[in-house]
């Protein structure tokens, strides 16, 4: 079956740098999604990796390794903004995303 | 830009009733698709439609339909709501339905089900 692992919760203090892990079996792979998602909101996109590397955008980075069925989101410099939860999606091989339950981060002042 | 618009923002709906739920895109987007999500679950697809005038089943699909006569739109119908349809409803859209076509997403639509 198809299986998505990410830690359920995570605190970190302002202004520190957190990675959220994720890990995952699918049938096929096009790439692995991270969003963000405020209480309450819709998810909005942060990032797509297709092959294995890391890739910067700004404060957030993603890690894909595609052998290890494993992905982690940096995120740096953490703001009070920051606190959300953030959802590993990666892609089979219908081209349907299969979502994890998403991580809560908690920051802390 | 609009983006994606859902209504109602809300609903309470009693068992046995049915009701439609709205979704519109103003991206010209391709692909659009209906999640639930619940509490301590990951979004859950519904139904997708990859093009205009087709439709496809997703992982829950059971309780639920939907049409796609045009790009902009494309509503979920609940025919006869149960109470385990209690949820929240996320309509997005995609420029395409391959690897790397970003999923966007509209503002949802809290429904309960009494």
């Amino acid at each position: 079956g198809q299986n998505i692992d990410q830690p359920t919760e995570m605190t970190a203090t302002e202004g520190a740098i957190v990675q959220i892990n994720c890990t995952y079996q699918t049938s096929g792979f096009n790439g692995l999604f991270w969003y963000q998602q405020h209480a309450g909101e819709a998810p909005t996109f942060l990032s797509y990796n297709v092959l294995d590397g890391l890739e910067e955008k700004g404060r957030f980075s993603s890690f894909l390794s595609r052998s290890k069925g494993y992905s982690y989101l940096l995120l740096k410099e953490l703001q009070m903004k920051d606190s959300a939860s953030y959802l590993c999606a990666p892609m089979d091989s219908n081209y349907q995303l299969i979502w994890g339950a998403g991580t809560k981060l908690i920051i802390k002042p | 830009t609009a983006g994606i618009t859902q209504a109602p923002t809300s609903q309470i709906l009693a068992a046995g009733r049915s009701m439609t739920l709205r979704c519109t895109q103003d991206m010209r987007h391709n692909a659009m698709y209906w999640y639930r999500q619940d509490l301590g679950l990951g979004l859950r697809l519904i139904h997708y439609s990859n093009t205009a005038g087709t439709t496809g089943k997703g992982e829950v699909p059971d309780g639920y339909s939907v049409s796609r006569a045009n790009t902009d739109d494309f509503p979920l119908t609940l025919a006869s709501a149960v109470p385990s349809q209690t949820s929240v409803y996320f309509c997005a859209s995609s420029e395409g339905s391959g690897s790397g076509d970003t999923q966007y997403f509209g503002p949802g639509t809290r429904l309960t089900v009494l």
